[in-house]
């Protein structure tokens, strides 16, 4: 079955940019998306479609996907960014869903 | 408003089984596919079964296959979770979830708040 693998963590300081890697076999060949969870929420969509952000999602959240690799990028960093951060796939091959298994962003 | 609302958590014995439901308001329901997907204390997200808008997809993970079933009424705006001869590494959050398609591809733009499933003796 298809793996994701992403960082079990990331520290950055406030106003710093934040980098969270998320590997599997040709990534950049499926449609990649990013899910923000704090705790004791529910997960919130950040980043669809590779790149697009839903409405309300701010500017500072940004992704890319190519190769072997998705990233999830976050511009000056917030305290409220602090959370957990999930990528997820439809690996088609297959018909099912696979979720990385998430990083823990920790605002210094 | 989107809202998902789950029921049907609880406590349950190895080998029992559990329904779980979600009910769905302020969309049009049945042209959207949605999906379970759970979560383990202190775990990372798992997803675990979705049906497409008209209910004639569905698919599962395989760690459920053959034990879960996913149905929807789409005349009443429910989705459910029927889940037999559970184990303990069944416990969990279940999330309820909303697709942003007819079909099941997992871009979620809606959560439920989760039921809590245990299955300890």
């Amino acid at each position: 079955s298809y793996v994701l693998t992403q960082p079990l963590s990331v520290s950055v300081a406030p106003g710093k940019t934040a980098r969270i890697t998320c590997g599997g076999d040709n990534v950049g060949s499926k449609s990649v998306n990013w899910y923000q969870q704090k705790p004791g929420q529910a997960p919130v969509l950040v980043i669809y479609y590779d790149s697009d952000r839903p409405s309300g999602i701010p500017e500072r959240f940004s992704a890319s996907n190519s190769g072997n690799t998705a990233t999830l990028t976050i511009s000056r960093v917030e305290a409220g960014d602090e959370a957990d951060y999930h990528c997820q796939v439809w690996d088609s091959s297959s018909d099912q869903g696979v979720f990385g298994g998430g990083t823990k962003l920790t605002v210094l | 408003e989107v809202q998902l609302l789950e029921s049907g958590g609880g406590l349950v014995q190895p080998g029992g089984s559990l329904t779980l439901s979600c009910a769905a308001s302020g969309f049009t329901f049945s042209s959207y596919a949605m999906s379970w997907v759970r979560q383990a204390p202190g775990k990372g997200l798992e997803w675990v079964s979705g049906i497409s808008g008209f209910g004639g997809g569905t698919y599962y993970a395989d760690s459920v296959k053959g034990r879960f079933t996913i149905s929807r009424d789409n005349s009443n705006n429910a989705l459910y979770l029927q889940m037999n001869s559970l184990r303990a590494d069944d416990t969990a959050v279940y999330y309820c979830a909303k697709d942003d398609s007819l079909m099941v591809v997992l871009r979620v733009d809606s959560w439920g708040q989760g039921t809590l499933v245990t299955v300890s003796s």
